[in-house]
Order: structure tokens, then C-alpha cells, then sequence
């Protein structure tokens, strides 16, 4: 059983579509990521939030729009994707990012974009 | 940029088989992480280890950070079919906040009951 949830779990949309990913972390934790993860692709960071202030931002294209409303949930709004952002997309929280922060992770929502 | 290699890319045993996997780079971490994601899940966390030399064990598992601070090793004793997954590696650079986590390609494990 999983303290980080994600829904949904599967997401099917074309490239017009505007949608959402929501991620819930019930461990307490302050820090929130999220991760895309393609095949044959090392684990890609996207965005990092603590204490809901976004610290990381890897180049990620503005079609991706990350929202942390507080330090238990963050969200992950899609608009105009591409084909090649079909890939699984992971949630994961820490207490914090310093330290020995070991991540936890969601079971993911795998889209596809056609 | 920096990068890990893992390997083997995929292994194929017989259940009660020894299975060893590892993880190098040539850049120096200051912890090493090693996930297991089943299919369709998110990775979970096996072991974390955090100074140059440390063995650490979590049942059948092993895990070491090696001496140089550049490599690390999993190993699975005694497999079992539920062992089954994709295993990562994932070092850690940097202090503070800016402490970045690097992952591996993965192995995936195949276990034959």
C-alpha cells in the first residue's frame, strides 16, 4: 500500500485536449516531484515543489503546468501535447529535499496522447 | 552530464538462483538508492546507503556503496517468483537543496518458477 496516490490512472487524450493529473501524498512529507518515465529512458525530473514553492524546473516545454495548492497535493495540467509525451508520469513526495530524503512514489498515470 | 551504467540490461534465473546487479558512473555520489518497480507501479524503495563502503541488507537483499564512491551493487539471494520487476539504481550529488538524484536504465528480472 502506497502513502502517495495518483488518478487518474490511465489517460487517453488528443492534442487539443486540455487535462489534468492529480497526485495526493498522505505521509506528511513537504516535498512533492514529478517524473516522467519513458521507455529506454532513464527516470526524467520535471518539476520539484517544498513547502509548495516550486524549486526545480527542468527546461520542461509549458505545455506541461505544474499547481501545488499545499504541501499534500500537486497537480500536473496538460494542454496541446505532443505524441512523444505518452510516457508514464510518477508522483513522488519527501520530507523535504535536504538530507537523507528518500522519495516515495505514486503507482503513476500512464498517458497517451494521440 | 552525469550518468550511471547499469547492468545487466535484463536477466532471465531459475527460482533459488543468486542474482547480482550493479551500477557505476564516473562521477562521485554521496548516496546511493536502489527501487524496484513492478509493472504497472510506481518504484518502491529496497535500500539507501549513505558512506563509501557500507553493506546493507534488507532480507534476500544486499546492497553496497562501493569504496570509490562511484559504483554500487544489489544483490538477491535465494530468488523467489514475486522478485519479479524492473530493478533501479539512483545516486545522489550535491548538498542541500540542490542535491539531484540520478537514475539508472534499470534491470529487469525475469524469475522461471
Amino acid at each position: 500500500e502506497t502513502g502517495v496516490t495518483q488518478t487518474p490512472r490511465h489517460l487517453v487524450m488528443g492534442m487539443t485536449n486540455k487535462k489534468s493529473l492529480k497526485c495526493e501524498q498522505h505521509l506528511g512529507h513537504n516535498a512533492m516531484y514529478w517524473y516522467k518515465q519513458s521507455a529506454k529512458k532513464p527516470l526524467e525530473l520535471m518539476f520539484v515543489y517544498n513547502f509548495k514553492e516550486q524549486t526545480e524546473n527542468n527546461s520542461v516545454p509549458s505545455r506541461f503546468s505544474p499547481e501545488c495548492p499545499n504541501s499534500s497535493h500537486l497537480f500536473l495540467h496538460l494542454h496541446t501535447l505532443q505524441p512523444e509525451d505518452s510516457a508514464l508520469y510518477l508522483c513522488a513526495s519527501s520530507q523535504g529535499t535536504s538530507g537523507r530524503r528518500e522519495q516515495f512514489f505514486g503507482p503513476g498515470t500512464r498517458l497517451t496522447v494521440l | 552530464g552525469q550518468q550511471l551504467n547499469q547492468s545487466p540490461q535484463s536477466m532471465f534465473i531459475q527460482e533459488g538462483e543468486d542474482v547480482s546487479m550493479n551500477c557505476t558512473s564516473s562521477s562521485i555520489f554521496n548516496t546511493w538508492l536502489w527501487y524496484k518497480q513492478d509493472p504497472g507501479e510506481g518504484p518502491v524503495l529496497l535500500i539507501a546507503l549513505y558512506k563509501a563502503g557500507e553493506l546493507t541488507s534488507n532480507g534476500r537483499l544486499t546492497a553496497q556503496f562501493g569504496i570509490t564512491r562511484k559504483d554500487s551493487f544489489l544483490n538477491i539471494s535465494a530468488s523467489i517468483p514475486s522478485d519479479v520487476g524492473i530493478y533501479f539504481c539512483a545516486g545522489q550529488v550535491g548538498a542541500g537543496n540542490n542535491r539531484k538524484l540520478i537514475w539508472g536504465l534499470g534491470t529487469s528480472l525475469a524469475v522461471n518458477p
